[in-house]
């Protein structure tokens, strides 16, 4: 089983501050990352696709950053909003066209 | 836009009943993934097809078949339904290397 981990599990944060978290993966054989944004009542929405080393992808005010080498990717929100409250998870694409996902970082802004 | 259709939203199941949850998809992708959701355990494959016929076992496929007949169509097979396979379905469908489109999800519960 290929392990995917994210941290934190999850994060309390009030309107306003900026976030980051964390996806750790085995760097041998990576062929692409994925990020997603799960909100309660929804289906999985697809944020970035990142496959280079030192990828950095933006999206408003989410961005993200890959380093394949060492094995991981953040997920940075400025400014987080109540609206940006959802499970954040990521993927893995190995050298087939597999998805293996990490557990999330459940993300809350309060007012 | 991509549609991934999921049979019901929620289904209730006796224990060794046969259960059936179907997923459609209508933009001609090869690749579709059935996840199941629990908290604390993020989403986890279960079966992955890659083609038509074509399967994959993912991570936890013991007491799960699957059916590929039509590009279209995935069903996830409960052979005998356990209380322990209570949880959140969701299927999913890709076309190569893009990132994955999600259905609404299953919210089975076994009694």
């Amino acid at each position: 089983i290929l392990n995917v981990e994210q941290s934190p599990q999850s994060l309390h944060v009030q309107e306003g501050d900026s976030t980051n978290f964390t996806c750790s993966f085995p760097s041998s054989n990576f062929y692409a990352l994925h990020w997603y944004r799960w909100e309660t009542a929804k289906s999985p929405e697809a944020l970035f696709v990142m496959t280079l080393n030192g990828d950095e992808k933006k999206k408003g005010r989410i961005s993200a950053t890959l380093n394949t080498k060492e094995g991981y990717s953040y997920l940075y929100i400025k400014g987080s909003q109540p609206e940006d409250s959802a499970t954040y998870l990521c993927a893995l694409r190995y050298n087939t066209d597999k998805l293996i996902f990490g557990t999330g970082t459940r993300l809350q802004v309060f007012p | 836009d991509v549609k991934v259709t999921q049979s019901s939203r929620y289904l209730v199941k006796r224990t060794g009943e046969k259960v059936f949850l179907e997923c459609v998809q209508d933009m001609d992708h090869e690749n579709m993934f059935w996840y199941r959701q629990d908290p604390g355990l993020g989403l986890r494959l279960i079966y992955f097809s890659y083609d038509v016929k074509m399967k994959e076992k993912g991570d936890i496929p013991e007491g799960y078949s699957v059916s590929r007949e039509k590009k279209e169509r995935f069903s996830l097979i409960l052979e005998s339904a356990s209380t322990n396979q209570t949880s959140m379905y969701l299927c999913a469908s890709s076309l190569g290397v893009t990132g994955a489109f999600f259905g609404q999800g299953t919210r089975l519960t076994v009694v």
